[in-house]
């Protein structure tokens, strides 16, 4: 099992760009989160979802927009990029009901606006 | 979810435990106390957690007070590859609240 992948792992982008990142988990889990970390900072929710199909705002969900069409597929998107958008993101994955112990995470995305 | 208060940092010599302590005074009877952490900007890894018994598994062990208001990751012999920055999270055990982090304790295991 991969665990929980995301593309890509580094990008730059200029000012007012589009993208797309992607999280995909072989695990069947059912909740998704996308988190971002300024350095120094922790983790800070920007958005998640507990099932296909659903999503909710997180901590910092402002400038971001995200998807669930598929179970194992989470996209975070990032309409017209600003320079405060330039961290580091993870997705992670945990099962739902009683054996939600443990999430997993990605290795992260390093994004750039420039 | 209750607030938690770590260290900013701590030093600990190789081989020896490292007791990383976390207050959360105003914690729920509902909430559980989980440890993640984070080495060198990877993804967080997923430690231990407890609700009021104490645990241990092949990692570390988890101390939680009588009162719950406060508990110690115990780290039993430490290596250099534990430095790391160390979150405790407190959260009510339903798939419906994510892991909300704060600002950890980053522990560096010294040779």
């Amino acid at each position: 099992n991969a665990g929980v992948t995301q593309t890509p792992k580094f990008r730059v982008l200029k000012t007012g760009q589009s993208m797309t990142l992607l999280c995909a988990q072989d695990m069947n889990h059912e909740y998704m989160y996308w988190y971002r970390q300024d350095p120094g900072m922790g983790l800070r929710l920007i958005h998640y979802s507990v099932g296909e199909g659903t999503t909710a705002k997180g901590e910092v969900p402002d400038g971001y927009n995200v998807s669930r069409l598929k179970k194992q597929n989470f996209l975070l998107g990032l309409e017209s990029a600003a320079p405060s958008q330039t961290s580091v993101y993870f997705c992670a994955s945990t099962n739902g009901g009683h054996s939600n112990t443990e999430a997993f995470f990605g290795q992260g995305t390093r994004l750039t606006v420039v | 979810d209750a607030k938690t208060t770590q260290p900013p940092s701590m030093d600990c010599a190789e081989g020896r435990a490292a007791n990383l302590p976390c207050n959360h005074s105003t914690i729920s009877g509902n909430e559980y106390v989980y440890w993640y952490r984070q080495i060198h900007s990877q993804g967080p890894q997923y430690i231990i957690h407890g609700l009021k018994n104490n645990e241990t598994n092949e990692m570390a062990s988890l101390i939680i007070t009588e009162d719950r208001k406060s508990s110690t990751l115990i780290l039993p012999h430490a290596t250099l590859r534990d430095t790391a920055v160390y979150y405790c999270i407190v959260r009510a055990y339903s798939g419906n609240t994510p892991l909300v982090f704060g600002k950890g304790t980053r522990l560096s295991v010294i040779a």
